[in-house]
Parts: C-alpha cells; structure tokens; sequence
C-alpha cells in the first residue's frame, strides 16, 4: 500500500540537541511540506519542496533546516535554535502539476517533547 | 497574504440535529479542501472543492463553494457520535503560492448522544 511513514512516532529533545524526524513516501510524489500543529490549533507551514534539491520556507521556517536529497524523503530537523519544539509534526505529501485537483495526503505524524 | 478563517471554532451539539460550519478566506483561490482530525491521529481529505458552486456530499456531510463570495460551507445532517473530531478547511493558489495550501484554525465538532 502506499503511504507516508513518519518516524519516530514520540521523540524527545535535551536542551541544545538538534534532532530529526523522518519522512518517507511512496506515492510518486513531487511535493512533500512539513507542518507544525500546538494542542487546538490549525496546521502551520515550516518548509515545502516542490522538487528534488529544492525546498522553500514556510510560514515558520525559523529554528527549522530541511533537505530533499531524494524524491521519498524529506527529513526535517528541529535545531536547538527552536526554544519551543514541543508540538505535533505532520509531513504530508502531493502531486506537483498545474492546477492539480488531489488533496495532500498526510503521515501518521510526529510528538516532540522537551526532556 | 491569505487569510483562512473558520467558524464557529467550537460546536457542540445533538445527535439528530443539522448543523453548517464556514470557512471565509481572503484572496482568490483555486481550490479548497475539508479535512477531518480525529484526536491525536493525522488528518483525513474529505472534500476537494475546485469551482464557483461546486458541491460534494459523503454520507452526512455536505459541501460547498461560493468563489465570488470567498466562502465554503460544511453541511452536517442529522449528526451522529461518529462524526465528533475536528473539521479544517485549506485552501490554495497555483498562481500566488504554488502546491502549498492555508489551513483554517479548525472546527471542533462535539456531537453528543
């Protein structure tokens, strides 16, 4: 079946580490975004590729690095440069063509906490 | 800047009863998504919305769009426990922003026995 497997499901950060969360898809897709959620509240963006080797800033992009070496990968790492890393991660992915109507498909998604 | 907005962020209601929750957004947009999250789990498409009047319906849920009036509408019919989580809306532009999307800050929905 195709998916996107996000891994670890739980992780925790010490003060000053950075750490990075997985993301793997094999639906063929171009695009991959990751977003951040805060208990009751909506979805924000952090970063997006739209292509191999290509990523763009989100809306809070800040504390945040990312890379897309690969078309199914696109690993996040949260650096100790984020004071408030404890939320929900969600990596998501899509098809990359003009105006295509498919929604994104979201991972099972990541809870960051700090130690 | 796109501005996504929901609401009522909060509704909590009867099993039976019928119910609308609106997303109002800021800039032109060429499609609008609904996603449903339930507690602690990732986030489901329900609906994708392209054009000015475009309906959709799955089981109790019905939805809309009103491109000239920046306005999409989540129609709940006869609600039941099973559809308590909580409702998002997206929205996206090829022309300003690309493949990314907006998301509204969500509609926690309660429906009670």
């Amino acid at each position: 079946d195709g998916g996107i497997t996000q891994s670890p499901k739980y992780l925790f950060r010490k003060e000053g580490q950075n750490v990075t969360l997985s993301c793997e898809q094999n639906l063929n897709h171009d695009a991959m975004y990751w977003y951040r959620q805060d208990p009751g509240q909506g979805l924000r963006l952090i970063y997006y590729s739209q292509i191999v080797n290509d990523f763009q800033k989100g809306d809070i992009a800040e504390g945040y690095s990312v890379s897309r070496e690969k078309k199914e990968s696109f690993p996040l790492t949260v650096t100790s440069a984020q004071k408030n890393p404890t939320a929900f991660y969600l990596c998501a992915s899509s098809i990359r063509t003009a105006f295509s109507n498919q929604p994104q498909h979201f991972g099972d998604g990541t809870r960051l906490s700090i130690l | 800047e796109l501005k996504v907005e929901q609401n009522p962020l909060f509704l909590s209601m009867q099993e039976g009863k019928n119910y609308t929750i609106y997303c109002n957004y800021s800039t032109t947009s060429d499609r609008l998504y609904w996603y449903r999250q339930d507690p602690g789990k990732s986030l489901e498409s329900l609906f994708v919305l392209l054009s000015n009047g475009a309906v959709k319906q799955e089981g109790r849920l019905m939805a809309s769009l009103d491109t000239k009036a920046r306005l999409s509408t989540l129609h709940i019919t006869a609600a039941v426990h099973d559809l308590s989580a909580t409702y998002f809306c997206a929205v996206g532009s090829e022309k300003t922003s690309g493949s990314r999307l907006t998301f509204g800050e969500g509609t926690q929905l309660t429906v009670n026995p």
